[in-house]
């Protein structure tokens, strides 16, 4: 499978915990991006990297959040003293080098947060 | 900022026949693209179609279209012969930098496919 996956599918935490979650994109996909989704909305970005620079990152993404790139292959997504409020879907995507104006965002199947 | 407007949180069709979904969005470039993404049911995110604001023609993959109507900034998506395998989430992105940088999603709109 050469698709982008994501590691854990599901993650159970109780409030304050720390939780790390990995992606892993598509082969010489330089470019990766971190997505949260909460039920019934449509994903919000949170960070991007081109290769292991992080470019930018969404006022979403407050200090308890850190992400990760450290080689420019896989990338990890950090929350500690994890809130009721972080439950959500968290997304993993990534594209290639850009050659034309736009390049399309593969997507991973998702890591599904539960803070209790 | 950018935005994207999905009005439609629920749509329904008979299997086999058409349906639109539509979706508009509001931006100052003149050159981007838009993309349809098919989030089904507890299945990772897809991309259904993508069309170039440069382009005249509308883009076209099998039973998927779109009408893209760049003065009023309306971008649908039409299924064709509708399938069971169609019933999903599905969402309207737009790329709210120049370069594919942190897609701007609509809030989706969730097909059902009436057998």
């Amino acid at each position: 499978d050469t698709g982008v996956s994501q590691d854990p599918r599901h993650k159970i935490t109780k409030r304050g915990q720390n939780v790390t979650f990995r992606c892993d994109p598509i082969s010489e996909h330089n470019r990766l991006y971190w997505y949260r989704q909460t039920l019934g909305q449509g994903p919000e970005f949170l960070t991007y990297f081109q290769n292991e620079a992080q470019l930018e990152k969404s006022r979403l993404l407050s200090d308890r959040f850190s992400a990760e790139r450290p080689k420019g292959s896989f990338s990890t997504l950090e929350i500690q003293r994890t809130e009721q409020g972080d439950s959500a879907m968290y997304l993993c995507a990534s594209s290639p080098r850009p050659t034309s104006l736009s390049e399309t965002q593969y997507f991973g199947p998702g890591t599904r947060l539960l803070v209790l | 900022a950018q935005t994207v407007t999905q009005s439609q949180p629920e749509m329904s069709v008979q299997e086999a026949e058409t349906v639109t979904l539509s979706c508009t969005y509001d931006t100052s470039e003149s050159d981007y693209y838009l993309f349809w993404y098919k989030q089904p049911p507890s299945r990772q995110m897809i991309l259904v179609i993508r069309q170039e604001a440069y382009k005249q023609q509308n883009a076209t993959e099998n039973r998927f279209s779109v009408n893209f109507q760049k003065a009023a900034k309306s971008f649908s998506l039409k299924i064709s012969d509708s399938q069971l395998g169609d019933a999903a989430m599905y969402f309207c992105a737009y790329p709210s930098n120049f370069g594919n940088e942190k897609l701007t999603f609509g809030t989706g709109t969730r097909l059902t496919i009436i057998p």
